[in-house]
């Protein structure tokens, strides 16, 4: 069955330090790899995307996110977060089998401390 | 730059009333997606419209629900009878491409 799975339900940093948030999906081959970010409230705003090439993509808000087909991984990074970065974050795959629809992850709540 | 908007932005409704939930597009896009997120759930697909017709929907979307460009420009979602269980967001997405989703804000629909 196609799935994407975010391990971690809530993760906190401290305000400057760097983030990372796993995100796994189930498919042979490579599907099209997005994160969204959502803040309270508010509707679901596309980080960046991998669709082919450089397996390493950058996205807006300093965000970045590899694709490693050997682990069947697409995590996201920020070297350094800003507190306006505390929301919660989704991992999507589509295209192949998937269609043309996006299967999403559970998500990560993410909370910053100064 | 342009953005997917949704109207209403909160709709609340009794069991068994109809709602039809509001989208507007990025003009240049072709493909049409509706889907929900129930409070503490993931986001989940409802069905995707292209070229003036469905080309898919999931299990979810039954008879109940309905989809159409009713103006060449506004892209609607239908509920005929809502359950108690319809509350939730209802997020309207739209792409250029077929792999490409841009989001509005969402519809919050209770039913009581």
């Amino acid at each position: 069955a196609q799935s994407v799975t975010q391990p971690d339900i809530h993760i906190t940093v401290s305000e400057g330090a760097s983030l990372e948030l796993r995100c796994n999906y189930s498919y042979g081959a490579t599907p099209y790899l997005f994160w969204y970010v959502q803040s309270p409230g508010q509707g679901l705003q596309l980080l960046l995307k991998y669709f082919s090439g450089d397996t390493l993509v950058q996205g807006i808000k300093g965000f970045e996110a590899e694709f490693k087909r050997s682990q069947s991984s697409f995590n996201l990074r920020k070297p350094s977060v800003h507190w306006s970065d505390a929301a919660e974050y989704f991992c999507a795959v589509g295209g192949g089998e998937y269609g043309n629809k996006l299967v999403f992850g559970a998500g990560t709540i993410l909370r910053v401390k100064s | 730059e342009p953005e997917v908007t949704q109207t209403p932005s909160h709709q609340v409704t009794q069991m068994g009333q109809e709602v039809i939930l509001r989208c507007v597009p990025i003009s240049n896009h072709l493909y049409f997606y509706w889907y929900r997120q129930i409070l503490g759930q993931k986001v989940e697909f409802l069905v995707s419209f292209y070229n003036n017709e469905i080309s898919e929907k999931s299990e979810i979307f039954d008879d109940q629900f309905s989809v159409e460009r009713p103006d060449g420009s506004n892209f609607t979602l239908k509920i005929r009878s809502t359950k108690l269980e319809d509350s939730a967001m209802y997020f309207c997405a739209t792409g250029q491409e077929y792999y490409e989703q841009y989001f509005g804000p969402g519809t919050r629909l209770t039913v009581t």
